[in-house]
């Protein structure tokens, strides 16, 4: 059974930083494209960032490019969420997310990040 | 970017009833290699979203027949036929073929 558990969400202030991690089983991590996806408070999906299956292609949209970076640890089964510069606006339940040709397959049970002062 | 247009916004159904919802891309979501990667997703109450249908119109993994999807290009719809309980909820389209990977708003389907 596929399961993707994310951890590391929390309040924290504008301008910080915050970690975000997904801890995967049940398939063969090396072998997928892995996402990030966020949802403010009663709005709907935004595509955060995804990463090619050796880490070598990442993609972002401009609404997190410079500030957020996507990485993932095939050895542990392992994927990673780096938000730097955190604004307001970043508030959200971010989902991780298993992606290939048959879209955004897999979603994890998500983790809140709230940004504030 | 893609802007993905749903419509309508909402929607307010019998059980039994069948319903329809449109997506429409403001591009093309056919890809170099001839596939289309539109694909329609459910988030129910309190839950995480959950992928029904991939490429315009493949049932997901334990997906009941009664939901299919059709179109081509830029138009795309989502008929679920005899709606049950456990439908209800905001479905989503989404495209991958070109990034960023974009979302449409969302229907919210409710009981009438």
């Amino acid at each position: 059974e596929v399961q993707l558990v994310e951890s590391g969400g929390g309040l924290v202030q504008p301008g910080r930083s915050l970690k975000l991690s997904c801890a995967a089983s049940g398939f063969t991590f090396s072998n997928y494209y892995m996402a990030w996806v966020r949802q403010a408070p009663k709005k709907g999906l935004e595509w955060v960032a995804t990463i090619s299956t050796s880490g070598s292609r990442t993609y972002y949209p401009d609404s997190v490019k410079g500030r957020f970076t996507i990485s993932r640890d095939n050895a542990k089964s392992s994927l990673y969420l780096q938000m730097n510069s955190l604004k307001s606006e970043d508030t959200a339940t971010y989902y991780c997310a298993r992606q290939s040709y048959e879209g955004f397959a897999y979603w994890g049970q998500g983790t809140l990040v709230t940004v504030s002062s | 970017d893609v802007v993905m247009t749903q419509t309508p916004p909402s929607l307010s159904v019998a059980i039994g009833q069948s319903v329809s919802i449109s997506c429409k891309s403001s591009q093309s979501l056919v890809y170099s290699d001839g596939k289309t990667y539109l694909h329609w997703l459910l988030q129910s109450p309190g839950r995480s979203p959950k992928r029904l249908i991939y490429q315009v119109s493949n049932l997901g993994s334990g997906v009941p027949d009664r939901f299919s999807g059709t179109g081509s290009q830029k138009d795309f719809t989502l008929k679920i036929s005899r709606v049950e309980a456990e439908d209800l909820g905001v479905y989503y389209c989404a495209q991958t073929t070109h990034f960023p990977n974009t979302f449409g708003a969302g229907t919210k389907l409710e009981l009438k």
